[in-house]
């Protein structure tokens, strides 16, 4: 099972909204509603801030969203604050893999 | 309050053996589905294994099929990852998490384990 695609990184300035895409296959990411993305500061355990494709766990800021279409899901962070820079990654069910994850995406904020 | 703390890691030599283990407390244990997840030192996160709550079902990666076993105690509120015939590419943070239907919603706070020769 090969890892979910990512671009290696994003930026943009505060108040900007950025956009992370995560690009998979029929058996994984367009195959089923099990997308979810983390938050992983340098340092620190991953943190839930998406999951099925789009909810959001309590206590994520609804700058926040999350969307898929076929076998790209996409991350959005609207008004790009300093403590959102940090590593993101996708995540996918995959049938009888049960996880697969993305490559991740240095997210920097200018 | 949901905690994972996980112990175990440590410096092994290459084909050698560790036990990892996880802690859980704050939670009904035996009625979630753990995973563990390990990443590199500079690198992505990795799936590394997957037992449900009974563990009827267990799942590994196939980077790891065959010399790691994933096990749990519900008695113990505990998750073992017993891991043998070491590599180099073992060498990673190890994360115990919690499966909240197709998501980790809860991470421990990793145990290193350095694979050396």
């Amino acid at each position: 099972q090969s890892a979910l695609t990512q671009p290696r990184s994003v930026s943009g300035s505060p108040g900007q909204s950025v956009t992370i895409s995560c690009t998979g296959t029929s058996s994984d990411v367009g195959g089923y509603k099990y997308v979810s993305w983390y938050q992983q500061h340098p340092g620190k355990a991953p943190k839930l801030m998406i999951y099925d494709v789009s909810k959001r766990p309590s206590g994520v800021p609804d700058r926040f969203s999350g969307s898929k279409s076929g076998n790209t899901a996409s991350l959005t962070i609207s008004g790009l604050q300093a403590e959102d820079e940090a590593d993101y990654y996708c995540c996918s069910y995959a049938g009888s893999y049960p996880r697969v994850f993305g490559t991740g995406t240095k997210v920097t904020v200018l | 309050e949901v905690q994972l703390v996980e112990s175990g890691g440590g410096l092994v030599q290459r084909g050698g053996s560790l036990r990892l283990s996880c802690a859980a407390s704050g939670f009904s244990f035996s009625a979630y589905t753990m995973n563990w997840v390990r990443q590199a030192p500079g690198k992505g996160l990795e799936w590394v294994s997957y037992i449900s709550g009974s563990s009827n079902i267990i799942y590994y990666a196939d980077s790891v099929k065959g010399r790691f076993t994933i096990s749990r105690d519900n008695a113990k509120n505990s998750l073992y990852l017993q891991m043998n015939s070491l590599r180099d590419e073992d060498t990673a943070v190890y994360y115990c998490a919690r499966d909240n239907g197709g998501n980790e919603d809860y991470w421990g706070q990793g145990t290193l384990v350095t694979v050396s020769s």
